[in-house]
Formats: structure tokens, C-alpha cells, sequence
């Protein structure tokens, strides 16, 4: 049984560019949640999805949009990346609202240059 | 707004001695609690949680945790520490009538041989 599966696993943009990654949930889970966990930090609440529609949304701008397909996957896209947005960004699966906690994916980590 | 503190950015025990790292965590309603373990370049993994029932909730790896009302506590814990045991633990809270799950900034524990 597949657990949470990300991609890529390491990424280097450059300042200004678009990026976007990408979410497989855990097998039976269909909402899936992002986190960005700056180096030293714990993670920060970005965005969750829920029957492909984004159902709450962290303190980040705009530049950080989201998707989720009827397979349940998901992708986060940054647009005009800043030198500030190079962390690990990890992706959680539950099923429904997560009262049973989450099942995270490895992250992708995003370097911006 | 549901919030959790971890006091401590690092917790040094020697091996075979009892560990507990430390959580606060506030929120409006109900908390859901989750206690969730980082190794390097690795994404969380979930350890124990706390929904409703018995204070004291046992977990994986032989770590458990005491959930405190009054002090609005959730404390991590094991008797005996293995050197393996060393890595960020994260302590995490999801107010029963919210849909996502906040981080406190984690606990670096450090089991000394």
C-alpha cells in the first residue's frame, strides 16, 4: 500500500520563475493538504484540498495556488518565486476532515537562486 | 486561532533515562492532539494522537503523552531513551471545528550514548 507520494524530491529555480509539484495521497485518502517547513521551522499551513476544491487557506499569498484532480492528486504551483520561498514543501493526505491525523509525503525541496 | 508552543528548541537526555518533551497548545473548541517525529531530510511521521477518551495515549516506538485540560498540555513522553529515539519531534493541534492541523516550531531531542 502506497503511502503519500511527491515529486519531484529536489528542485533549484531561479528568482522569478514558476514552479509546481506534485501529490499522490496515501491509497483510501482523499484530502490532501500543503505545508511549507522553511529550514529550522516547523511547517506552515499553506492550503487543503477536498473533492477537488481548495477547503481552507494559510496566511500565504496569492502566488501559491493550488489544484486537486478527481483521482484525488494534487499540485501546488508558486508563481514569481522569491529567494524566501526555497524550503521543504511537504504534502499531506487524510481521509475527510483528518481527525485521525495526517500521513505525510518526503517533500520536495525547493531551492530558489 | 488554534496555536502550539514548544518551550524547548532542544531536550538532551542520556540513554535509558525517561524523556519528555513539552506542549501547550490553545484553541477555541475541542483540541484534536498529534504528536509527529522528523528525521533528516525526511518527511514527518505521525507518532500518537489524542481525540477524546483517556488521558494518557500510547503511540509508537514505545512513546506516549499525557493530555492535560486544565494546563492545556499535551507532553510527550517515553521511560527509557534510545539513541535512535534522537530526532525533531513536532506537537501539533487541530480545533475540532477547523479543518486544518497547525505545528508547533518542534523539539530538537538529542540521546546521548
Amino acid at each position: 500500500d502506497a503511502g503519500v507520494t511527491q515529486s519531484p524530491t529536489h528542485l533549484i529555480k531561479t528568482r522569478g520563475q514558476q514552479v509546481t509539484l506534485r501529490c499522490s495521497p496515501k491509497s483510501g485518502h482523499d484530502t490532501v493538504s500543503w505545508y511549507q517547513q522553511a529550514l529550522g521551522q516547523g511547517p506552515q499551513f499553506i492550503f487543503q484540498y477536498y473533492e477537488e476544491e481548495e477547503r481552507q487557506r494559510g496566511n500565504f499569498p496569492d502566488r501559491f495556488s493550488g489544484h486537486q484532480f478527481p483521482n484525488y492528486s494534487s499540485e501546488l504551483n508558486v508563481n514569481a518565486l522569491l529567494l524566501g520561498d526555497s524550503a521543504l514543501y511537504l504534502c499531506a493526505s487524510s481521509h475527510g476532515l483528518g481527525n485521525y491525523g495526517y500521513t505525510f509525503g518526503s517533500g520536495t525541496r525547493l531551492t530558489v537562486v | 486561532a488554534q496555536s502550539v508552543a514548544q518551550p524547548e528548541d532542544q531536550v538532551n537526555v542520556a540513554e535509558g533515562n525517561p524523556l519528555t518533551v513539552k506542549c501547550t497548545y490553545s484553541v477555541s473548541g475541542n483540541p484534536y492532539l498529534f504528536w509527529y517525529v522528523q528525521y533528516p531530510n525526511r518527511g514527518l511521521q505521525f507518532l500518537l494522537k489524542y481525540i477524546t477518551g483517556d488521558n494518557l495515549v500510547k503511540g509508537s516506538y514505545g512513546f506516549e503523552a499525557e493530555f492535560n485540560k486544565s494546563q492545556t498540555s499535551f507532553h510527550l513522553k517515553k521511560p527509557s531513551a534510545l539513541v535512535s529515539d534522537s530526532a525533531l519531534y513536532f506537537c501539533a493541534v487541530r480545533d475540532g471545528r477547523d479543518d486544518k492541523i497547525i505545528f508547533g516550531k518542534g523539539t530538537r531531542l538529542h540521546i546521548l550514548p
